[in-house]
């Protein structure tokens, strides 16, 4: 079976760092880009970041650009995106998911962690 | 950066009746635009890719067309568990972002 399955969220204070892991498993890991999609209580659903299969080519949504770093480790078929200095807007549900081969849609999600930022 | 706008903001529809979503983008997108459902607790679904592709296992009543700005999704007879909220979202620009959504819910 097709799976992604988030893991790492949490309470976190303003300033503080977050590390969350995606695990991928029914599927050739390395050869798909990967995505964070997150979604704050109540709205709807925001791109963070993307990387390419082989991790060449990154990119990040501007709300997060300089604190967010996304990575993969193809080896344990696993994505990563490590937050720092968080912020309370970055409270939300963060989804792992992946790209098509053609990257024109994300075809499978995981169930999403929370991720709540608060004093 | 490409903006999707999504009418309506809500549907109200009694199961039977049709759905007709719409998406516009703020400039062309040619046909790289993909829809997904979403239900209450739930991780998105994707219905639609590449504007009328429908996706694996998904339903013949779910149907989406456009091209360019203009794009709508179809739901021809709506299910128990097609209320829920709608989003498309862009693929031929970076940032591939989504539009607000449409929740269709019970009239």
């Amino acid at each position: 079976e097709v799976q992604l399955v988030e893991s790492g969220g949490g309470l976190v204070k303003p300033g503080g760092s977050l590390r969350l892991s995606c695990a991928a498993s029914g599927f050739t890991f390395s050869s798909y880009s990967m995505n964070w999609v997150r979604q704050a209580p109540g709205k709807g659903l925001e791109w963070v970041s993307s990387i390419s299969s082989s991790s060449s080519y990154i990119y990040y949504a501007d709300s997060v650009k300089g604190r967010f770093t996304i990575s993969r480790d193809n080896a344990k078929n696993s994505l990563y995106l490590q937050m720092n200095s968080l912020r309370a807007e970055d409270t939300a549900v963060y989804y792992c998911a992946r790209d098509t081969v053609s990257r024109d849609a994300f075809d499978i999600w995981g169930q999403g962690t929370m991720v709540t930022v608060s004093s | 950066e490409i903006v999707l706008t999504q009418s309506p903001a809500t549907l109200s529809l009694s199961p039977g009746e049709r759905a007709t979503l719409s998406c516009r983008a703020s400039q062309s997108v040619s046909s790289y635009l993909a829809w997904y459902q979403q239900k209450p607790g739930q991780a998105p679904r994707l219905l639609i890719y590449d504007a009328s592709n429908r996706a694996t296992g998904i339903p013949a009543r779910f149907s989406g067309s456009g091209s360019g700005t203009d794009f709508t999704l179809t739901i021809s007879s709506l299910e128990p568990e097609d209320f829920a909220v709608y989003y498309c979202q862009q693929r031929s620009n970076w940032p591939p972002v989504f539009g607000p959504g449409t929740k269709v819910d019970i009239k």
